[in-house]
């Protein structure tokens, strides 16, 4: 298993650019989830899903979309990005969302 | 409001010292309890859990923490640190609701650990 992959690794984008960063896992997850790390404020839920079809709103959410088609794949699309958006993202994973959380390597993400 | 509290921004031990790392909580409901440690340029690794049963859990890499539930505390310890240690380490409470599957997980803002030769 590869686990959770996410791509690109790196990515420098300008405002107002638009981008979707990807997210994978090939362990039949149903629970997906991202995240964005900044310094000294840990990591902070942007959007979850629960199974193919179903997302809702974490505590970050604006500026951002998210969709599930699939169980294995769950993106994560910027549409006008902006300098805040700068960060580190990280995708999850887990079986159901009382499991154990498996993370994806990130992707570092700059806005100019 | 749900929270999880670290107020320990950086932790230095000398290598063979016993560490630990410490972590508050508040949840409505039974909480799931996590610790995941980061190495620089890398993603988060799971290294513990609690869920039920013993207050005292066992993990990865000798860690292991305590579960204390009237001080809503989850601490996470280990005898004796090494040098290959130093991390950045983050606690985190999942709270579950019933039998619904919309349990968030919500981080503290990570402790660095410096463990010195």
């Amino acid at each position: 298993n590869a686990g959770v992959t996410q791509t690109p690794k790196f990515q420098v984008l300008k405002t107002g650019q638009s981008m979707t960063l990807q997210c994978a896992q090939d362990m039949n997850h149903e629970y997906m989830s991202w995240y964005r790390q900044d310094p000294g404020m840990g990591l902070r839920l942007i959007h979850y899903s629960v199974g193919a079809g179903i997302t809702d709103q974490g505590e970050v959410p604006n500026g951002y979309n998210v969709s599930r088609s699939t169980t294995e794949d769950f993106p994560l699309r910027l549409l006008s990005a902006a300098p805040s958006q700068t960060s580190v993202y990280f995708c999850a994973s887990s079986p159901t969302s009382a499991t154990t959380q498996y993370f994806g390597p990130g992707t570092r993400l700059t806005v100019l | 409001a749900q929270s999880v509290a670290q107020p320990e921004d950086q932790v230095n031990v000398a290598e063979g010292n016993p560490l630990t790392v410490k972590c508050t909580y508040s949840v409505s409901g039974n909480p799931y309890l996590f610790w995941y440690v980061q190495y620089p340029n890398r993603g988060l690794q799971f290294l513990l859990k609690y869920i039920t049963g013993d207050n005292l859990v066992k993990g990865s890499y000798g860690f292991e923490a305590e579960f204390n539930k009237s001080q809503t505390s989850f601490h996470l310890k280990k005898p004796s640190a090494l040098v290959s240690d130093s991390a950045l380490y983050f606690c985190a409470v999942r709270a579950f609701h019933g039998s619904g599957n919309t349990g968030k997980l919500i981080f503290g803002q990570g402790t660095t650990l410096q463990v010195k030769p």
